[in-house]
């Protein structure tokens, strides 16, 4: 089946500075990549995606990039601020689908001012 | 907007109790799922179930059965709860139709965390 890798695990970064965080899928049939934030005492929330026939795509200072021959993919967050604190996860819709996500297991993004 | 509510934010229970997770959706999504979240492993999938009384099991099912009698409820069952069912369980909701229309879009409940003593 499916299975996602995500890295770092924590990654801390000075407020206004960038973070960068890295995932790489196993099956090749996979067509759509979303990422999730989740915020303290909430449940995860869909911040960006993209699928397999789009190379990048960009939300105001957040960005997915989208390397299908190596099988990775990355959020790039700009300018950070201290609300992009939160744990964020990626993931990867699975062949046996009906819709279901392989996700990874997660990454602590601590902003500081 | 998609509303997704557990029931229960924490519990507490005792090894051996029954014990019954609720989540309840507002938008008419077919699919919902159960997924457990721990430190380290991300979200791991417990049960899906893709229409009324129709379910599948997921990655992590042992120890764990679900129902769903109704489109908008999807309840998780822990029959004997054991200590290392102590978790964070998350309820998602997700319609079908077009990518554009925003399928394959999950929409998550804000999390039960149980406490199995």
């Amino acid at each position: 089946g499916e299975n996602v890798e995500q890295h770092p695990s924590t990654l801390s970064v000075q407020e206004g500075d960038s973070a960068v965080i890295k995932c790489t899928y196993s099956d090749s049939a996979s067509n759509y990549f979303p990422w999730y934030k989740q915020e303290l005492g909430k449940g995860p929330q869909l911040i960006i995606d993209i699928r397999s026939n789009v190379g990048e795509k960009k939300d105001q200072r957040i960005a997915v990039t989208l390397n299908k021959t190596a099988k990775h993919f990355s959020l790039h967050i700009t300018e950070t601020q201290p609300e992009d604190s939160a744990v964020y996860f990626c993931a990867a819709l699975r062949r046996d689908s009906w819709g279901k996500l392989q996700f990874g297991a997660g990454t602590q993004v601590v902003v500081t001012p | 907007d998609v509303k997704v509510t557990q029931s229960s934010r924490y519990l507490v229970k005792r090894t051996g109790e029954k014990v019954f997770l609720e989540c309840v959706q507002d938008m008419d999504h077919e699919n919902m799922f159960w997924y457990r979240q721990d430190p380290g492993l991300g979200l791991r999938l417990i049960y899906f179930s893709y229409d009324v009384k129709m379910k599948e099991k997921g990655d992590i099912p042992e120890g764990y059965s679900v129902s769903r009698e109704k489109k908008e409820r999807f309840s998780l069952i822990l029959e004997s709860a054991s200590t290392n069912q102590t978790s964070m369980y998350l309820c998602a909701s997700q319609g079908l139709g077009t990518f554009s229309s925003g399928a394959n879009v999950l929409t998550f409940g804000a999390g039960s965390r149980l406490t199995v003593l």
